[in-house]
């Protein structure tokens, strides 16, 4: 069993909707990830945070909007989407940012119709 | 973004058959390089953090090994069983906090 837990493991919404991804830890980690991954391809960091801190941001489109309200949880707000956003969206921990060996959940699959 | 591959990109073993895979990358700039095993419908689970040139980790019937100066790491699986079916995926991380995962091996083990 994964000590990261996402939720909703399933999501389908419309382009106009506001939606939220959640992320939950408790393993004391204090490095938190949202990562995209589509079909065949590896997954693609999206945002990292350090400390509560936002420290990396990859480019991602302001649709996208994370947030970290404290060291064990991590959103990932949604809006606007469009239909090439549809893909699994994995949130990891590490113990350090970047260079930790990484905890992944079990992802959170998106439909944008 | 830098470029980290993984060879093959799929294979079909028989169960009891030793495998191995390659991931290559960047040859300056290293600071660890990760294995990871993502089975279908579950998380991205680590097998190896590695960090040292010559670097060789087991865990089980799974072994890996590591050259920092040539940039590769070779994943070996000794008496393939259909649970090690499996996308397996490595990630370089350099010394400036970039990590990137490769393109991944996809095992099939058929029984």
């Amino acid at each position: 069993d994964t000590e990261v837990t996402q939720t909703p493991k399933h999501l389908v919404m419309g382009m106009t909707n506001k939606k939220s991804l959640k992320c939950e830890q408790h393993m004391g980690h204090r490095a938190m990830y949202w990562y995209k991954q589509k079909a065949k391809k590896p997954p693609e960091l999206m945002f990292v945070y350090s400390y509560e801190k936002l420290s990396i941001n990859e480019s991602v489109p302001s649709r996208f909007s994370p947030e970290c309200p404290n060291s064990s949880l991590l959103n990932l707000h949604l809006h606007a989407l469009q239909p090439e956003d549809s893909a699994l969206y994995l949130c990891a921990s590490s113990q350090e940012a970047i260079t930790g060996e990484l905890f992944f959940g079990e992802g959170s699959r998106l439909t944008v119709l | 973004i830098l470029n980290v591959e993984q060879s093959p990109q799929s294979l079909h073993v028989q169960e009891g058959d030793s495998t191995n895979f390659t991931c290559s990358f960047p040859s300056s700039n290293f600071y660890a390089l990760h294995w990871y095993r993502w089975e279908t419908a579950k998380s991205p689970e680590a097998l190896f953090v590695m960090t040292l040139n010559g670097d060789e980790k087991k865990k089980g019937r799974i072994s890996a090994t590591l050259n920092t100066k040539e940039g590769y790491s070779y994943l070996y699986i000794k008496g393939s069983q259909p649970e090690d079916s499996a996308t397996y995926l490595c990630a370089f991380v350099s010394t400036g906090n970039q990590f990137y995962f490769g393109t991944g091996t996809s095992l099939t083990v058929i029984p």
